[in-house]
């Protein structure tokens, strides 16, 4: 079945970019998404690509899709304490459920 | 903003008892789902619901789940005899379109079961 994967970890320093990435499998693809969950909260659609694209620019939001290598990445700029957070990579195919990676836990040092 | 609202925030209940988990999704949204996330694990897909009926479900909602609009503005999923394995926070969402680029999640009911 279809299946998407994260990093587990991600540690920044306050002002610097951050790059959290995910690999997918499915080829039906119609858009992936990036959510973001605080302690405590649900999950928030930050932002989502059409399958169709390579990059999309969401204010300090970057992503980026390698379609050919089924590989997603999310680029914050000027990271803050505020962007700690879980970051899920959720790819959404041909019905329209959305396969969750495992999150990545984005750190932000001040 | 609009939002999916979901209540309780936590549910502790004992294995073999039924709980409803409740929803209220966004008013002019048409489409509903759960997902579950067992601590530690990913966000799963349960369940979708569109028109009064189940969309498609996944092998996770077994003949335990069912899940309801009972009045026009809420949404419940009812699991029938609680596991163990049933302790997760589950997520509502609600959509007008049958995509998740509109789609908003609730803030989640974590349910234990002791």
């Amino acid at each position: 079945g279809e299946d998407v994967e994260q990093s587990l970890f991600l540690s920044v320093r306050e002002g610097d970019s951050s790059v959290i990435n995910c690999t997918y499998t499915d080829s039906s693809s119609t858009y992936l998404y990036w959510y973001k969950q605080e302690p405590g909260a649900g999950l928030q659609l930050l932002t989502y690509i059409f399958s169709n694209m390579d990059m999309k620019q969401d204010q300090r939001l970057t992503v980026l899709l390698n379609k050919k290598d089924k590989h997603l990445s999310l680029r914050i700029a000027d990271t803050q304490t505020g962007d700690s957070a879980i970051y899920f990579c959720a790819d959404e195919g041909a019905t329209n459920k959305l396969i969750f990676g495992t999150g990545t836990l984005l750190a932000v040092q001040p | 903003e609009p939002e999916v609202t979901q209540t309780p925030s936590h549910q502790v209940t004992q294995m073999g008892q039924e709980v409803i988990l409740r929803c209220v999704p966004i008013s002019n949204h048409l489409y509903f789902y759960w997902y579950r996330q067992i601590l530690g694990q990913k966000v799963e897909f349960l369940v979708s619901f569109y028109n009064n009926e189940i969309s498609e479900k996944s092998e996770i909602f077994d003949d335990q789940f069912s899940v309801e609009r009972p009045d026009g503005s809420n949404f419940t999923l009812k699991i029938r005899s609680t596991k163990l394995e049933d302790s997760a926070m589950y997520f509502c969402a609600s959509s007008p379109a049958n995509t998740n680029t509109e789609a908003f999640f609730g803030q989640g009911t974590r349910l234990t079961v002791v």
